[in-house]
């Protein structure tokens, strides 16, 4: 089957901890996407990477980092300088313009 | 587009009519248009798409409108079904900068 995997699936994390979600894609896409969802609101762009070894940063990456050492392969990591990491993230992947999504990981701070 | 918080704008219909969600688009620049359905907990789904050289686009039961020049997008679900129950979000981009910008999303509710 082909597509992109998040995991896990739910993420419990104590403040001040670091935490890195998955994501993987065997579609062979070289751009992959990170996207944080807050309840009742759209996505809002946390990295992009458009090849490997290379990645932007988005409209909120601060508290964020991410690596792209493999094509398949974006994970992001939510540091504890990231105020409020509690939210749905959201992982896609695209080959031209139309991005695929992940089912999403949702963290949350204890 | 601006978050509308935990208030999603919500458009209720009755089984069997046509539904018409819209989209009010910020960036003149933005030439891909892209509509995604996202059911509870999970990711987006592609709908359907248009570029900027269209103003109209079919799929199945779907129909995508473009208006470029007042920046407005409208998503069309023919025959409305429970299953079309969601949140439909509108994203847009251009080929320069490639990431989605979305918007806020709106619930549609089919009533049985």
């Amino acid at each position: 089957d082909g597509g992109i995997t998040q995991s896990p699936k739910y993420l419990f994390r104590k403040e001040g901890q670091n935490v890195t979600l998955s994501c993987e894609q065997n579609l062979n896409h070289d751009a992959m996407y990170w996207y944080r969802q807050d309840p009742g609101q759209g996505l809002r762009l946390i990295y992009y990477s458009q090849i490997v070894n290379d990645f932007q940063k988005g409209d909120i990456a601060e508290g964020y980092s991410v690596s792209r050492e493999k094509k398949e392969s974006f994970p992001l990591t939510v540091t504890s300088a990231q105020k409020n990491p509690t939210a749905f993230y959201l992982c896609a992947s695209s080959i031209r313009d139309e991005q695929f999504f992940g089912p999403g990981t949702r963290l949350t701070v204890l | 587009g601006e978050s509308v918080g935990l208030h999603l704008p919500t458009l209720s219909v009755q089984e069997g009519d046509n539904s018409i969600i819209n989209c009010a688009y910020s960036n003149s620049a933005s030439d891909y248009f892209i509509w995604y359905k996202q059911e509870s907990g999970k990711g987006p789904q592609f709908i359907i798409d248009i570029r900027s050289n269209m103003d109209k686009r079919q799929g199945q039961r779907v129909t995508v409108l473009l208006n470029k020049t007042v920046k407005h997008l409208s998503l069309q679900i023919a025959a409305t079904q429970p299953g079309d129950s969601a949140v439909y979000f509108c994203a847009e981009t251009n080929t320069g900068r490639r990431a989605l910008t979305f918007g806020s999303g709106t619930r549609l509710q089919v009533q049985p």
